[in-house]
């Protein structure tokens, strides 16, 4: 069945410092795949999202490229501000019978001024 | 106002008590779910729901209910809540012309406290 492995958290950063979060997934076929964010107190919502292989997904100065060969799906931002702590997951969605989105268990950002 | 809106935000419950959280949309879409999220654990599907006839069995759909009583509305039950029912719950919905991207939209959630 479809998986969804990221990296345990929390991660702690400084302002302006550099952030990557590693995701890797398992799945049949060509799956669409997505970063979402949680803010404190709030729902999840959509970070950026890639459809296929070698798309690249960009929003909110955070980036993340649908790598097939290495089943990977990397979050990277190159500078983070306080705003950015939040918890971030990584979803894929494969769009056979089973409908909904499988999670990753998400991480937990924390960005220190 | 919020596009996906689920009440209530919090509850408090005893063990063996009735509980339904309710989930309306108004983004018009067709589709439906509800998520339930633990610390460590991500956030696991309970049911979803693709019109008001079609219901389907998620992931962990033991001890809940859902009733899709129109295509705004989507409320999940449990009959009889237990302690390891604590969760944050999600309702979410998507678009049926974009099945293959899946992209959901997710209201802000229910936190339930079962004792």
């Amino acid at each position: 069945g479809n998986s969804v492995t990221q990296m345990e958290g929390p991660v702690t950063l400084s302002e302006e410092a550099f952030l990557t979060i590693n995701c890797t997934y398992t799945a049949t076929g060509y799956p669409s795949l997505f970063w979402y964010v949680q803010y404190p107190g709030e729902g999840l919502q959509l970070l950026l999202k890639a459809t296929k292989a070698d798309d690249k997904g960009s929003n909110k100065g955070f980036e993340a490229t649908y790598r097939k060969e290495t089943t990977s799906f990397h979050l990277e931002k190159g500078s983070v501000q306080v705003s950015d702590s939040a918890v971030y997951f990584c979803a894929l969605s494969s769009g056979g019978g089973a409908d909904g989105l499988t999670f990753g268990k998400g991480t937990h950002l924390i960005i220190q001024p | 106002d919020a596009d996906v809106t689920q009440t209530p935000r919090n509850r408090i419950t005893k063990t063996g008590k009735r509980i339904m959280l309710e989930c309306s949309q108004t983004k018009g879409h067709d589709r439906m779910y509800w998520y339930r999220q633990d610390p460590g654990l991500g956030l696991r599907l309970i049911y979803y729901s693709f019109d008001v006839k079609d219901i389907n069995k998620g992931e962990i759909s033991d001890g809940y209910s859902v009733s899709r009583q129109a295509q705004a509305k989507f409320s999940l039950s449990l009959e009889s809540a237990i302690p390891n029912q604590t969760a944050l719950y999600f309702c979410a919905t998507s678009d049926g012309q974009r099945q293959y991207t899946g992209e959901l939209f997710f209201g802000e959630g229910s936190r339930l406290t079962v004792l």
